[in-house]
Formats: C-alpha cells, structure tokens, sequence
C-alpha cells in the first residue's frame, strides 16, 4: 500500500496570510491526525478527524481549522499566519484508533 | 484525559551500551502502546509496540516492557549503533476508543561511536 503523503513538502508564506495544507491516508484508513512539530519540541495534538467529523480537538487556536473528505483525504488550514507558526506540520493516519502512520509533513516558514 | 510522562529527555550512551527510555501513563483504560523513532528531518516512524495483554515484546535489539499495574512501560535497545540516534516518542492510547493517542514528549538519544 502507498505510505500517508502530504503536499506542498515546503512552503513559505508571509504574516497575515493563509495556508492550506493537504494530507492523503494510506487506503482504508479512516482517521487523519494532525500536528505541528517545532524544533526541539515534541508532537503539538492539532486534531482528528474520522469518517468526515472532527473526532478530538487539541489546545490551538480558531485559526486551525480542518476538514476530511468521503475520501478520508484531509486539509488543514491556518488563517492570519503568525511568526510563530513556522513549523513542521505532520499527518498520522490510522484505520480507527489504533497504529498511527505518519506523512513526511509540511514544512512551513511563515516570514 | 491521558498524560504521558516520558524520561529522560535526552540520553547519551557509548556504542555498543544500551539504552532504556521510561513513560508512565495516567488513564488505565490505554492498552496500546507504540514507540515512534524519528530520525532528524524525518517522519516518525513505528519501531516496536505493545498491548496490555503481554508484558513483554522483543523484536532484536529493541525490547518494550509494560507493567499495567505502575502504569508504565520502557523501550530497552541493546547494543547500541550510531544510527539509533534519533529522538524516540511514547504513546499510549485506548484502541477501539475514541479518544485521541497520547504521545510522550520525546527522548533525542545520541549513541557515540
């Protein structure tokens, strides 16, 4: 089966302005998971999303925001970036709640 | 909701000594546990797990244990090499549930040649 992949791989943006990140799961696999890793930081819980609703939500602002598709494909958006949004955006996705298979994520540079 | 605690937050080791990498959980209800390697610039990647119906799994030179009555669980690597330098990450989730996976905070191991 082809691994979890993530598009754009690199991408810069300016403050103020927004983003909109895509993520495809391995086949079969229902649930999308999203989160932000900053150097020397750990996995940042964004949110999940199972079978098109938003199952568990972490400590972010509204400015997160997500979606999933009948497809299970998922997308984040980030609106009104911030310095401090610059990051490594990762996607897991599992078939329920179970083994989580990661993306190569999204590197973001918000300048 | 879960709380993994993960320790120690960066460990430096000889080669060819071992490594132990300790989490403890909070929700007794979790009872699946992966350890996630992530190499620098890259993904995390599923190395070894375990479930609450053993207590010990090995797979070479990577070994996970579980005790569900501390509430903890350790991730053993023996024999240490250079390219096991990477930063390890602890889970914990109750599978079949709908909560989110709890990850620890990460271990960055540095084996020296």
């Amino acid at each position: 089966k082809a691994g979890v992949t993530q598009t754009p791989r690199y991408l810069i943006k300016t403050r103020g302005q927004q983003v909109t990140l895509s993520c495809s799961p391995i086949s079969g696999h229902r649930s999308v998971s999203w989160y932000q890793q900053t150097p020397g930081q750990g996995l940042q819980f964004l949110f999940e999303y199972f079978s098109e609703t938003q199952r568990n939500k972490g400590n972010f602002p509204g400015r997160f925001s997500g979606r999933q598709f009948s497809n299970s494909r998922s997308e984040m958006n980030v609106s009104t970036l911030e310095l401090g949004d610059s990051a490594l955006y990762l996607c897991a996705s599992s078939w329920s709640t179970d083994t989580q298979y990661f993306g190569p994520g999204t590197r973001l540079t918000v300048l | 909701g879960e709380n993994v605690e993960q320790h120690p937050s960066t460990l430096s080791v000889q080669e060819g000594d071992s490594a132990v990498i300790k989490c403890t959980y909070s929700d007794s209800a979790s009872n699946y546990f992966p350890w996630y390697k992530q190499e620098l610039g890259k993904r995390p990647q599923l190395i070894i797990d375990i479930r609450s119906n053993v207590g010990e799994k090995k797979d070479q030179r990577i070994a996970v244990t579980l005790n569900k009555t501390a509430k903890h669980f350790s991730l053993h690597i023996t024999e240490t090499q250079p390219e096991d330098s990477a930063v390890y990450f602890c889970a914990a989730l109750n599978s079949g549930g709908y909560q989110k996976v709890t990850f620890g905070t990460g271990t960055k191991l540095q084996v020296i040649p």
